[in-house]
């Protein structure tokens, strides 16, 4: 069985702030892919990165890190120089290899304060 | 491209019930994967329909049915409508091709059960 856990159910920065989201996950499988998504309070789920269980490389999208680490079973999530627009719940997610079923943790509220 | 779009955004019903909720997918992608949101189970996957064809399920009652059509719009079903089933719907859609195999969610439809 597959599962993912956020141990931070809700963190508050001011603006400006760095933030590190947690995620830890558990598979037994080989091959596998972590996701994170972003939910705003309108509801839909907005896809940020997909990493595959083979690709260890951390990558940056602008203001966004993510650092995937096999050895510990984490793909974290930091935001450098919050803003209040990353206001939103964060999903990290985890698929195998046997088709499109996403396994998600419970989620990371995050409130960035001006 | 447009985005998944999901039919009707809110709709409410009374114990016993039934309803149907409707999702088309972007252009050109043949999977679509539902899941419900609520605040006690958090996210968790319902279905997924590829090519007309249940591919996955996840471990909902019999109650909770879907179906896709050869265009893959795909609709769900829930029957007999209980106030657990108070939840966020939201459907996905993905090409499938094994390296590319991000999931695009749609806005959701709030389901109200009284």
């Amino acid at each position: 069985a597959q599962k993912v856990t956020q141990a931070q159910t809700e963190i508050s920065v001011v603006e400006k702030e760095d933030v590190t989201l947690d995620c830890v996950y558990e598979t037994r499988d080989t091959t596998y892919y972590l996701f994170w998504y972003k939910q705003p309070p309108s509801g839909e789920l907005v896809f940020l990165i997909r990493r595959n269980s083979f690709d260890e490389q951390n990558e940056i999208s602008g203001r966004y890190s993510w650092n995937f680490q096999k050895s510990t079973s984490s793909f974290n999530f930091t935001i450098t120089a919050s803003q209040v627009v990353d206001s939103a719940v964060y999903f990290c997610a985890l698929e195998n290899n046997a088709g499109n079923m996403l396994t998600f943790g419970g989620g990371t509220r995050l409130m960035v304060k001006p | 491209k447009a985005g998944v779009t999901q039919t009707p955004r809110y709709l409410i019903k009374t114990r016993g019930q039934q309803v149907t909720l409707s999702c088309s997918p972007i252009s050109g992608h043949r999977s679509v994967s539902w899941y419900q949101q609520t605040p006690g189970q958090g996210l968790q996957f319902l279905f997924e329909y590829f090519s007309e064809t249940q591919r996955n399920k996840g471990n909902f009652p019999g109650r909770f049915s879907g179906r896709q059509f050869s265009n893959s719009r795909s609709e769900m079903n829930v029957s007999t409508l209980e106030l657990g089933d108070s939840a966020l719907y939201l459907c996905a859609s993905s090409l499938p091709a094994r390296d590319t195999d991000t999931q695009y969610f749609g806005p959701g439809t709030r389901l109200t059960v009284l």
